[in-house]
């Protein structure tokens, strides 16, 4: 079945060192991925998606990597600063109109920063 | 350009009760999806409406349903509440266009079923 799953419940990085956190999904038809982060309180923040027929994208201090082959995803956070610190959920959307407006989350991974 | 706001922000029933919850898209958005977020998951998919109607469905049973009214703010409503029910629910929008990308997500409804 579909599934979307985390490595790593928790990741703990030194302020300033770069911080990767991983994901893997196991629907191969999947073709549209999006990394989320959620902050204490607050709703899922949109921070980079990538289609299916790319490797690799890049944004502001962020990078998502994609894996096909190994149906594996991973985001790469530089020089990672305090704010960061919150939960990081990947996502994946499927085709077909079968899966229209659904987003499948995976568990999470909590991002700890320490000064 | 405002955000997606929902409302109530907290919310305490008891079960058997029914509680509808509300929320406004982001301007300039059409399309509306409701996710529930039990405590330690990820959000879960419930349904989605565009042009005021049902456009996908989670694995949620037909005591959870929605509207969606003509300025594009939806509702989504429980019957019958059962102490599971007890989660975030959280609202997100997305461009015309794009029914299943890009969500931009509201802050949430934290509902306690007693």
């Amino acid at each position: 079945g579909e599934s979307v799953g985390l490595h790593l419940p928790t990741l703990s990085v030194q302020e300033g060192d770069n911080s990767i956190i991983n994901c893997a999904y196991s629907n191969s038809a999947s073709d549209y991925f999006i990394w989320y982060k959620q902050e204490s309180g607050k709703g899922p923040q949109f921070i980079i998606d990538i289609r299916s027929n790319m490797d690799k994208r890049q944004g502001q201090r962020v990078t998502v990597l994609l894996n096909k082959t190994v149906k594996h995803l991973s985001l790469q956070i530089a020089a990672t600063q305090p704010g960061d610190s919150a939960v990081y959920f990947c996502a994946e959307a499927g085709r077909g109109s079968s899966n229209t407006g659904k987003l499948i989350f995976g568990q999470g991974t909590t991002l700890q920063v320490k000064p | 350009e405002t955000g997606v706001t929902q409302s109530p922000t907290h919310l305490i029933k008891t079960r058997g009760q029914q509680v509808t919850l509300r929320c406004s898209s982001q301007s300039g958005h059409n399309t509306v999806s409701w996710y529930q977020q039990a405590l330690g998951q990820g959000p879960q998919f419930i349904f989605q409406y565009y042009r005021e109607e049902e456009n996908g469905r989670g694995n949620f049973p037909p005591r959870f349903s929605g509207l969606q009214f003509p300025n594009y703010s939806s509702e989504l409503n429980v019957n019958a509440l059962e102490l599971d029910d007890s989660a975030l629910y959280l609202c997100a929008s997305s461009r015309p266009g794009s029914t299943n990308e890009k969500l931009f997500f509201g802050s949430g409804t934290q509902l306690s079923v007693l």
